[in-house]
């Protein structure tokens, strides 16, 4: 079946640690999308991409980095400049470049030890 | 700027009864208008989706929602909950050529 993987579900991070979280899709979508959620908030948009070695920042990238070097894949790594990580990412994509149709991953939970 | 509202924060109703979510925007032009459904822990899932036209929508699950643009809303319909349907409810739209916006979201309870 055709969907997007989000690996690990769970994810501790220690200070001063980056860590990469894993974004992986079959649906040959175009676009892929990092959202951060947080307890009584909406979806906060980290970094997108809609071509496959091109990305763009979105609304909270300071202290997050991504690559897209394949059109299935979209790892997003939390760097020790992120004060405040703890927080469900959610990966997402969509077929064409239009902000329509988005498609979820199943999130991963990212806490600091 | 544009902008998605979502007034309520949380919404109880019994199981059986009729549900009725609200999501207001901002913006000068019709934007497209979406709702999504997140169970605990879980990703979101499209519920249905609003670009023009027809302005009540289908959705799955036997939601429905209806634009109105003299009220600049989209509100989210059920005739019947189910105990399933307890989840968080994001309301989100496109304005323009803008990234896609969501509301902060309405957690639903249902009580037996």
């Amino acid at each position: 079946d055709g969907g997007i993987t989000q690996s690990p579900k769970y994810l501790f991070r220690k200070e001063g640690q980056n860590v990469t979280l894993s974004c992986e899709q079959n649906l040959n979508h175009d676009a892929m999308y990092w959202y951060r959620q947080d307890p009584g908030q909406g979806l906060r948009l980290i970094y997108y991409s809609q071509i496959v070695n091109d990305f763009q920042k979105g609304d909270i990238a300071e202290g997050y980095s991504v690559s897209r070097e394949k059109k299935e894949s979209f790892p997003l790594t939390v760097t020790s400049a992120q004060k405040n990580p703890t927080a469900f990412y959610l990966c997402a994509s969509s077929i064409g470049t239009g902000w329509v149709g988005l498609f979820f991953g199943s999130g991963t939970q990212l806490s600091v030890l | 700027a544009q902008s998605v509202t979502q007034p309520d924060i949380h919404i109880t109703v019994s199981e059986g009864a009729s549900l009725e979510l609200r999501c207001n925007y901002s913006y000068g032009a019709t934007p497209y208008l979406f709702w999504y459904v997140q169970s605990p822990g879980q990703g979101l899932q499209l519920l249905l989706k609003y670009f023009s036209g027809d302005t009540l929508v289908q959705g799955i699950k036997g939601f429905e929602a209806e634009f109105k643009r003299s009220q600049s809303s989209f509100n989210l319909r059920k005739p019947s909950v189910h105990w399933s349907d307890a989840a968080e409810y994001f309301c989100a739209g496109v304005f323009g050529n803008e990234k896609l916006t969501f509301g902060t979201g309405t957690r639903l309870t249902i009580i037996p």
